[in-house]
C-alpha cells in the first residue's frame, strides 16, 4: 500500500495569511507515460463529507476558489491556501488514486489563529 | 446534479453483517466507479472498495475479505455488506462516485453512522 503522510497534523493561521500543508507518499504517484500525478486534496468540515478541491496534484475542481492551489510531483506535494478565510477552517486530506488500495493521508486540521 | 444517499441500520451487533445501500439520483449508475469510504469517529478516511458499472470490484485487503459490494442498476443503487463486524467497524460510511478508474471521488453521500454494539 502507498502510505500518505501529511505534515503538520494541525496549524493555526491568521485570517488573510497563508496556510501550507505538505503530503508525502511512500511511492511515486507520477505516471511518466502521461506526466500525471494521481494526487488529490479534499476539504472536510465537521459533519460533512469530504469535498474535492484539487486533483492531478494541481488542477482545481470546478467552483473551488483560486486561493486554493496544489503543487508538487512524484512523492512530495503541497496544498496552499492563500488569504485564509474563516470558512476555510476544516480538516484537509491528501489522497492517492494511482494504485489500489486507494489511500488517504491522516489529515491536517486548519484553524484560525 | 448527481446526488448520493446512504441508507441502512445505524446499529449492528458484533459478529453480524453490516448492510448499507447507496441510492444515486440525478444521473445513471452506468459508466462510473462507485466506492465506499469509511471514517471512524474522530479519525481519518479509509477506502473500503469500489464497483464498476460492469460489476467488477476491488476491495481493501485490510477488510480481510469481509466486504462485498454489489450493484442494482434497476434501482440505480449499489450496496455494501461487511460480515463479522466488530467495534472497530464503527464509523461513518460514505458512498462516492469516481469518473474513471484513476480518478478521485468527486461526488459523495452525506454519510451514515454505523455503530457496532450489543
Amino acid at each position: 500500500d502507498i502510505v500518505m503522510t501529511q505534515s503538520p497534523d494541525s496549524l493555526a493561521v491568521s485570517l488573510g495569511e497563508r496556510a501550507t500543508i505538505n503530503c508525502k507518499s511512500s511511492q511515486s504517484v507520477l505516471d511518466n507515460s502521461n506526466n500525471n500525478n494521481y494526487l488529490a486534496w479534499y476539504q472536510q468540515k465537521p459533519g460533512q463529507p469530504p469535498k474535492l478541491l484539487i486533483y492531478w496534484a494541481s488542477t482545481r475542481e470546478s467552483g473551488v476558489p483560486d486561493r486554493f492551489s496544489g503543487s508538487g510531483s512524484g512523492t512530495d506535494f503541497t496544498l496552499t491556501i492563500s488569504n485564509l478565510q474563516a470558512e476555510d477552517v476544516a480538516v484537509y486530506y491528501c489522497h492517492q488514486f494511482y494504485t489500489l488500495p486507494r489511500t488517504f493521508g491522516q489529515g491536517t486540521k486548519v484553524e484560525i489563529k | 446534479q448527481v446526488q448520493l444517499q446512504e441508507s441502512g441500520p445505524g446499529l449492528v451487533k458484533p459478529s453480524e453483517t453490516l448492510s448499507l445501500a447507496c441510492t444515486v439520483s440525478g444521473g445513471s449508475i452506468s459508466s462510473y466507479y462507485w466506492g465506499w469510504v469509511r471514517q471512524p469517529p474522530g479519525k481519518g478516511l479509509e477506502w473500503i472498495g469500489y464497483i464498476y458499472y460492469t460489476g467488477s470490484t476491488h476491495y481493501n485487503p485490510s477488510l480481510k475479505r469481509r466486504g462485498t459490494i454489489s450493484l442494482d442498476t434497476s434501482k440505480n443503487q449499489f450496496s455494501l455488506k461487511l460480515t463479522s463486524v466488530t467495534a472497530a467497524d464503527t464509523a461513518v460510511y460514505y458512498c462516492a462516485r469516481a469518473d474513471g478508474y484513476q480518478m478521485p471521488y468527486d461526488y459523495w453521500g452525506q454519510g451514515t453512522l454505523v455503530t457496532v454494539s450489543s
